[in-house]
């Protein structure tokens, strides 16, 4: 079957960084993608990672191990802004995106 | 431009009733999907269309119903409602080409269905 594992909420201190875990299990493989999304809003895409290691984008970075099915995402520097649910999204070998739950980011003062 | 816009923003549906949930993109992406939200449960498709003329269920299709006549519309039909349906619907599209497999979203829809 396929399965998303990630932790449910996280908390974090403004200007700290946070490491937010997916482990993954799918049929076929090709890439996972991050998305932010705000209470009551719609996703938006942040990351896309094919190959094995680390992707910088500014504050974000995100990392994928495909042998262990396993991915993260980091943010540095946190805002208060990203205060919002993280969602793990690997896509199948039909290149559909299998979700997870996300995880929820509290940033406190 | 406008991305991928939906209708309405929010209803309140009898149960039994027939309701038409409507998404428009003008990114001339080839692929658009449904997904529904539920509070602790990630997205999950309902039925996708990876071309003009095509579609195909997903994970939760029952009771649901698509068509796509052009590239730019994938209206979702519920035939008959049911307080299970209760939910955030999102309509997104993608590339789905050339290495480009992102999806876009729109802004949902908020169904209750009573």
């Amino acid at each position: 079957g396929q399965n998303i594992d990630q932790p449910t909420e996280m908390t974090a201190t403004e200007g700290a960084i946070v490491q937010i875990n997916c482990t993954y299990q799918t049929s076929g493989f090709n890439g996972l993608f991050w998305y932010q999304q705000h209470a009551g809003e719609a996703p938006t895409f942040l990351s896309y990672n094919v190959l094995d290691g680390l992707e910088e984008k500014g504050r974000f970075s995100s990392f994928l191990s495909r042998s262990k099915g396993y991915s993260y995402l980091l943010l540095k520097e946190l805002q208060m802004k990203d205060s919002a649910s993280y969602l793990c999204a690997p896509m199948d070998s039909n290149y559909q995106l299998i979700w997870g739950a996300g995880t929820k980011l509290i940033i406190k003062p | 431009i406008a991305g991928i816009t939906q209708a309405p923003t929010s209803q309140i549906l009898a149960a039994g009733r027939r309701m038409t949930l409507r998404c428009t993109q003008d990114m001339r992406h080839n692929a658009m999907y449904w997904y529904r939200q539920d509070l602790g449960l990630g997205l999950r498709l309902i039925h996708y269309s990876n071309t003009a003329g095509t579609t195909g269920k997903g994970e939760v299709p029952d009771g649901y119903s698509v068509s796509r006549a052009n590239t730019d519309d994938f209206p979702l039909t519920l035939a008959s409602a049911v307080p299970s349906q209760t939910s955030v619907y999102f309509c997104a599209s993608s590339e789905a080409a050339g290495g480009n497999y992102e999806q876009y979203f729109g802004p949902g829809t908020r169904l209750t269905v009573t």
